[in-house]
């Protein structure tokens, strides 16, 4: 079992729909990241965060520590998100970061 | 600031040769960190670089080495190159002196070996 989990592997949406991406953990953290990755294969970070909820425009991240669990939500999708979204968790020691296997989105217009 | 930069973006390469790959951190950040992503997977940690010296190790050979520098970039040496060694390399930068340093990634190496 990997020690993060990421559902659903792929996602098929409609323009404008609301999006979720979870992801699990099994090991204790200090902070868990949101990665985007478009074709081509470069990464940026969308969020990093250790406890509650962080927004930015239509992107919601949220954590919860006790259900090692975190979500990223998409509001009102667009074609331009359709992308790879990679979570990734940083343990309590160190500062390597240990990656989910991603999520494939498509935004359908 | 130029961010996380990586050379080359493409490599190819035979079995049994040497690669090396190399990066240079955002302005600012002293940590190091490479990874390996195979096609359809996740990226995997291979070691991180500070202070001109290996911190952590993931569960790669001693086939995979790297050098840090005076000035923080950083390489990765690959010897006697495999098939499965085809993958895109990510190298990300962090600042130690940040609390929770959060990595920076540059846009990778394509590295096919034939």
């Amino acid at each position: 079992k990997n020690e993060v989990e990421q559902s659903p592997q792929n996602l098929t949406a409609q323009e404008g729909e609301f999006i979720t991406i979870n992801c699990s953990y099994s090991v204790g953290i200090s902070a868990l990241h949101w990665l985007q990755q478009h074709p081509g294969g470069g990464i940026v970070s969308l969020f990093m965060l250790s406890s509650g909820k962080k927004k930015h425009g239509r992107l919601i991240a949220t954590i919860n520590i006790q259900e090692k669990h975190s979500s990223l939500h998409i509001t009102a999708s667009h074609p331009r998100d359709s992308a790879v979204y990679i979570c990734a968790v940083k343990g309590t020691s160190g500062s390597r970061l240990t990656f989910g296997e991603g999520t494939q989105l498509t935004v359908n217009p | 600031d130029a961010g996380v930069t990586q050379s080359p973006t493409h490599l190819i390469k035979t079995r049994g040769q040497q690669v090396t790959l190399r990066c240079s951190p955002k302005s600012g950040h002293d940590t190091v960190s490479w990874y390996q992503q195979a096609l359809g997977q996740g990226p995997q940690f291979i070691f991180q670089y500070y202070e001109e010296e290996e911190r952590q190790r993931g569960n790669f050979p001693d086939r995979f080495s790297g050098h840090q520098f005076p000035n923080y970039s950083s390489e990765l040496n690959v010897n006697a190159l495999l098939l499965g060694d085809s993958a895109l390399y990510l190298c990300a930068s962090s600042s130690n002196r940040v609390r929770y340093n959060e990595q920076f990634f540059g846009p990778g190496t394509r590295l096919t070996v034939l």
